[in-house]
């Protein structure tokens, strides 16, 4: 079993949609989660940090994250076409990082 | 203007050739890294640099070199041992201050490697 898990899509929903991503991991020593976006070719930017269980809200932008169950969402209100991107997943493993594969999301006008 | 600076963006490869893929970074951050992405396989772990001089084999090193001379400068060697080499490559920093923030990578603008 992979430590984490992400559904690699795609995910196609109109603008203005709410949007729900979500990774689950295996490994209870995980204490920081992060959500990446991703444009095609080009680096991942952070988009998301949080450390402790509960919501972080940033504009359009809200991370979850629930220890008990292993399971971490980022959920985009009013969706964008130019959300329309690849979002990893990631979590620490001592040294770096561990990714989920992607989830490829694509907001149609 | 502080960043991570990837070259070349895009790199082709001859049967038998070693190619060295550039990083450099004006963030002041101790540790480096590489990953390789593949369509559908996320990314991977190649090589790791948590000071100047040291460096640690990722999950997938087999047919990769790196050198830390510098703390700016992370440099990843493609050899020829590495049969399937066709893939874009990250390189990422980290500012290991012990800080709570400071776990996140912050990543370059990728180079795509491809064989010919």
């Amino acid at each position: 079993q992979k430590e984490v898990e992400q559904d690699p899509g795609p995910l196609s929903v109109p603008e203005g949609a709410i949007v729900s991503l979500n990774c689950t991991y295996s490994n209870s020593a995980f204490q920081y989660f992060m959500w990446y976006r991703q444009y095609s070719r080009k680096g991942p930017e952070l988009l998301m940090y949080t450390y402790s269980s509960g919501n972080k809200e940033d504009g359009r932008f809200t991370a979850q994250v629930d220890k008990s169950s292993k399971y971490i969402s980022l959920f985009i209100r009013d969706s964008q076409p130019s959300d329309s991107a690849t979002y990893l997943c990631a979590m620490n493993s001592g040294y770096a990082l561990n990714f989920g594969k992607g989830t490829s999301l694509l907001v149609t006008p | 203007d502080g960043g991570i600076t990837q070259s070349p963006k895009y790199l082709f490869r001859k049967e038998g050739q070693n190619v060295t893929l550039s990083c450099e970074q004006n963030l002041n951050h101790d540790a480096m890294y590489w990953y390789r992405q593949d369509p559908g396989q996320g990314l991977r772990l190649i090589y790791y640099s948590q000071i100047v001089n040291d460096f640690q084999k990722g999950d997938i090193a087999e047919g990769y070199s790196v050198s830390r001379e510098k703390k700016e400068s992370f440099p990843l060697t493609v050899t020829s041992a590495q049969k399937n080499p066709t893939a874009f490559y990250l390189c990422a920093s980290r500012d290991t201050g012990g800080r709570r923030a400071n776990e996140k990578l912050f990543f370059g603008s990728g180079t795509q490697l491809s064989v010919l």
